[in-house]
């Protein structure tokens, strides 16, 4: 089975900290992507990689940063967390030429 | 990306077959439509896909018209632990765009 993990599923962070969520694939998977999701809005689209040291931009980049510096680990960093930015965060990874994603169990992050 | 409209919440008992069905009007021609079933604390987990009439797996069917405008997902006799949230996007690339989903209960 495809498993992807995260590094915490409970964080709690002060405003204006640094932040990184970890996430890491066992399936060799050339896609990677992270995602946010708050109640009455779905999940939303953060970065996402294609490949090793390669990101894009998704729907909502602003005040979050990518790194990929191996293909199974995908990096999320909240260079300084603001309260706006507790949410749950979920990572998921994929094949070059699919369309499916697998998720892992997410990150619940709370910004006091 | 096409915009998919479903509805907000169902509910069912156990044991019954359940219709949720999605509109996705401006859907091109390489979109794929694919269904994806998220449990509370977890992420989602990938359900179907189909591109045109009817797919089956053991999970579920998906039912897509000729128009492909619209798609319906049918979950046969559902249990309780078929109580999630059920998403259904349009894709023609690895980026998805997840809407807010329908919110499935199943009573017993």
């Amino acid at each position: 089975d495809v498993k992807v993990t995260q590094s915490s599923r409970y964080l709690v962070k002060r405003t204006g900290e640094k932040v990184f969520l970890e996430c890491v694939q066992d399936m060799d998977h050339e896609n990677m992507f992270w995602y946010r999701q708050d109640p009455g809005l779905g999940l939303r689209l953060i970065y996402f990689s294609y490949d090793v040291k390669m990101k894009e931009k998704g729907d909502i980049p602003e005040g979050y940063s990518v790194s990929r510096e191996k293909k199974e680990r995908f990096s999320l960093i909240l260079e300084s967390a603001s309260t706006n930015q507790t949410s749950m965060y979920l990572c998921a990874s994929g094949l070059a030429e699919g369309n499916e994603q697998f998720f892992g169990p997410g990150t619940r992050l709370t910004v006091l | 990306l096409a915009k998919t409209t479903q509805p907000i919440s169902m509910d069912s008992y156990e044991g019954q077959e359940v219709n949720i069905t999605c509109s996705h009007n401006n859907i091109a021609t390489n979109d794929y439509i694919t269904w994806y079933q998220q449990f509370p604390s977890q992420g989602p987990r990938f359900i179907i896909q189909g591109y045109k009439t009817k797919v089956t797996n053991e999970v579920a069917s998906l039912f897509i018209p000729a128009d492909r405008k619209s798609s319906t997902l049918s979950l046969p006799r559902v249990s309780l632990s078929d109580t999630a949230v059920y998403y259904c996007l349009v894709v023609n690339t690895d980026k998805l765009i997840f809407g807010t989903g329908t919110r499935l209960q199943v009573f017993p």
